[in-house]
């Protein structure tokens, strides 16, 4: 069965970097794209943007261009998210999550709770 | 970037009720919209994807339609379990949106 599991909450200071990890398990992981989304509490949820474990290629949302860096480690089936420059506002549950065979979502890791606070 | 708009951001019902959730794109989006179910301190769970494909292991109860800018969820019977708030998302273009979700509350 398709597994994602996501590492552990984080505590940031403002202007940190944080990296989320998220291991795949159970299909193929160069066949189909990563997907990262977050919520923000008590909010809707924000897509950020998909990595292709295969190419390692990426496409973010404007939003967090520059500041954003998603990466993979095929030899572990891994998916990286990276988001530098942290503020209040950056303060959410990060999920990744494993496309089918359009945009949408069958698969999703339980979530990251990344807290910024000074 | 395409918006997704859910009115109302809560829904009154009770067990048994028959309950549309509507979503409404910006723009067209032909049929490239899915719904997700989400329950407190979870994490989403696709019920409805291509407007209208119920997901595999979804309960039959659910269904979706539309096409365009214009979508609907319904719920034929609501059972206790689906008290929970519902998301549409659209996937015609990047950035790929999601609306602010419907609550369903009792």
């Amino acid at each position: 069965q398709v597994q994602l599991v996501q590492s552990g909450a984080e505590v940031k200071k403002p202007g940190a970097s944080v990296r989320v990890s998220c291991k795949a398990s159970g299909y193929t992981f160069t066949g189909y794209y990563i997907h990262w989304v977050r919520q923000a509490p008590g909010q809707g949820l924000e897509w950020m943007g998909w990595i292709n474990p295969k190419s390692g290629g990426t496409n973010y949302a404007q939003k967090f261009q520059g500041r954003v860096a998603m990466t993979r480690d095929t030899s572990i089936s891994s998916a990286y998210m990276e988001l530098s420059r942290l503020g209040s506002d950056d303060t959410a549950i990060y999920f990744c999550a494993r496309q089918s065979s359009g945009y949408f979502y069958p698969y999703w890791g339980l979530g990251t709770l990344v807290t910024v606070s000074s | 970037d395409i918006q997704m708009t859910q009115p109302p951001s809560t829904l009154s019902a009770s067990v048994g009720d028959r309950v549309t959730i509507t979503c409404r794109a910006s723009q067209s989006i032909n049929t490239w919209l899915a719904w997700y179910q989400q329950k407190p301190g979870k994490a989403p769970e696709l019920l409805i994807y291509m407007a209208s494909s119920l997901q595999s292991g979804v309960p039959s109860r659910f269904s979706g339609s539309g096409s365009g800018t214009e979508f609907t969820l319904t719920i034929s019977s609501l059972q206790p379990d689906d008290f929970a708030t519902y998301f549409c998302q659209q996937y015609d273009s990047p950035p790929f949106t999601f609306g602010q979700g419907t609550k369903l509350e009792i």
